[in-house]
């Protein structure tokens, strides 16, 4: 059951312009939902968060949608660098059973910007 | 550089045998996280520790087993070993258990099981 979904396995933008990744989840559960950036042969890095409570959350470059009634949300580059080029994972945290916080990542989205 | 620290990087072995796996989380702390990444796939969440207790499991299969010890450091141990376990295997590490908290990955080890 993957609660997390991120349908586009990859993404081509042109240097300058805007890349949006999206990102879809079913628990209704989930309070916090979380990008993380990933180079090939390195760890994943944190990008930005956001609570269930916000609709927006914006950091530089980065900004996180989220549409709750949708069970969407979205991170937006502006503008787009060829630095950017990674794989960026969509992650929802929720508390488990026990009471404690489950973070459950989707796929990953492969973004590439073209200089 | 995340601060998490695995060892070993790569490591290959043959189907049935046992591994051990180790992670340092970043100073100060005291949630680590194990997650499977598979060719191709997003990350599995594994299983969860925090101040050497079990907080959370997720798929985590029962020839695998973790632990985290008073310094904090943790292992992933995983045994009689299938070809479909080799993968990246990441540690994270976090400050605290509120879901908010971001996690800092180490490096990953790849373990290639022949």
């Amino acid at each position: 059951d993957q609660q997390v979904k991120q349908n586009s396995p990859s993404l081509s933008v042109q240097e300058g312009r805007i890349s949006i990744l999206n990102c879809d989840y079913t628990n209704s559960m989930f309070d916090y939902f979380l990008w993380y950036k990933k180079y090939p042969a390195e760890g994943p890095t944190f990008l930005i968060s956001i609570s269930s409570i916000k609709d927006k959350n914006e950091d530089g470059r980065f900004t996180v949608f989220l549409n709750k009634s949708a069970k969407h949300l979205s991170l937006h580059i502006v503008p787009s660098q060829p630095g950017d080029s990674a794989v960026y994972f969509c992650a929802a945290s929720g508390a488990n059973s026990g009471g404690y916080q489950k973070v459950t990542f989707g796929t990953g989205t492969k973004l590439q910007v073209i200089p | 550089d995340s601060g998490v620290t695995q060892t070993p990087k790569h490591l290959i072995t043959a189907t049935g045998q046992r591994v051990t796996l180790r992670c340092s989380p970043r100073s100060g702390d005291l949630s680590v996280y194990w997650y499977q990444q598979s060719l191709d796939q997003g990350l599995q969440f594994l299983i969860q520790y925090y101040n050497g207790e079990e907080r959370a499991k997720g798929n985590i299969l029962e020839r695998f087993s973790a632990q985290q010890f008073p310094d904090l450091h943790s292992e992933l141990n995983l045994s009689s070993l299938e070809l479909g376990d080799s993968a990246l295997y990441f540690c994270a590490s976090s400050v605290s258990l509120t879901g908010g908290s971001e996690q800092y990955f180490g490096p990953g080890t790849r373990l290639t099981v022949t």
